[in-house]
């Protein structure tokens, strides 16, 4: 079945720290791809997607592109602010439901 | 107004009762969930409805028995809540089956003690 592996975490950085948190995905045929993330006390929030391959999505300085080849759906960001601090998910989408990876809890420290 | 809104918003209960969960949306979706955080952070679907018509039903204990009076409501009942039912439970509902595009309410946090 379709299956997302994501970085094990916690990732702690420092601010203004380059950001990758790396996801692969198992699927048939071919699925959209997400990120997803969770701000404490909060429930789940779309960050970004990509829907074929080779897509970039980005968003609030986050960017992650849909990798074929690699089966990889990696998010990056420049500069991380302490604001970014949240539990991040990436995730899989076909066959009417979302399949999530186990979250990446990030913390930036100034 | 919040867009996804469950109530209520934390539950603590004894092993052995039954408890309920709403959940309402007002974005006009079609399509609505029920997902289970556990204390891991893993997020695992239960349930999802489309216009009132269960969609995806996740080998869930029959324990668990959702119900959706319309499709902007869907609501989870349990009966005799068990330790392992303790989680964080989300409601998420979406314009249809396919998109992937989930809006999440803020979860209820079940604790059976």
């Amino acid at each position: 079945g379709d299956s997302v592996t994501q970085m094990e975490g916690p990732v702690t950085l420092s601010e203004e720290a380059f950001l990758t948190i790396n996801c692969t995905y198992t699927a048939t045929g071919y699925p959209s791809l997400f990120w997803y993330v969770q701000y404490p006390g909060e429930g789940l929030q779309l960050l970004l997607k990509a829907t074929k391959a080779d897509d970039k999505g980005s968003n609030k300085g986050f960017e992650a592109t849909y990798r074929k080849e690699t089966t990889s759906f990696h998010l990056e960001k420049g500069s991380v602010q302490v604001s970014d601090s949240a539990v991040y998910f990436c995730a899989l989408g076909g066959n009417e439901k979302l399949t999530f990876g186990t979250g990446t809890r990030l913390t930036i420290i100034p | 107004d919040t867009a996804v809104s469950q109530t209520p918003k934390y539950l603590v209960t004894q092993m052995g009762n039954d408890k309920s969960i709403k959940c309402e949306q007002n974005l006009g979706h079609d399509t609505m969930y029920w997902y289970k955080q556990d204390s891991k952070k893993f997020l695992k679907i239960m349930f999802s409805y489309n216009n009132k018509e269960l969609i995806i039903n996740e080998t869930v204990p029959n324990r668990f028995s959702p119900k959706s009076p319309d499709k902007a409501h869907l609501n989870l009942h349990i009966n005799s809540l068990e330790l392992g039912d303790s989680a964080v439970y989300f409601c998420a509902s979406s314009p249809g089956q396919d998109t992937g595009e989930l809006f999440f309410g803020e979860g209820s946090r079940l604790t059976v003690l």
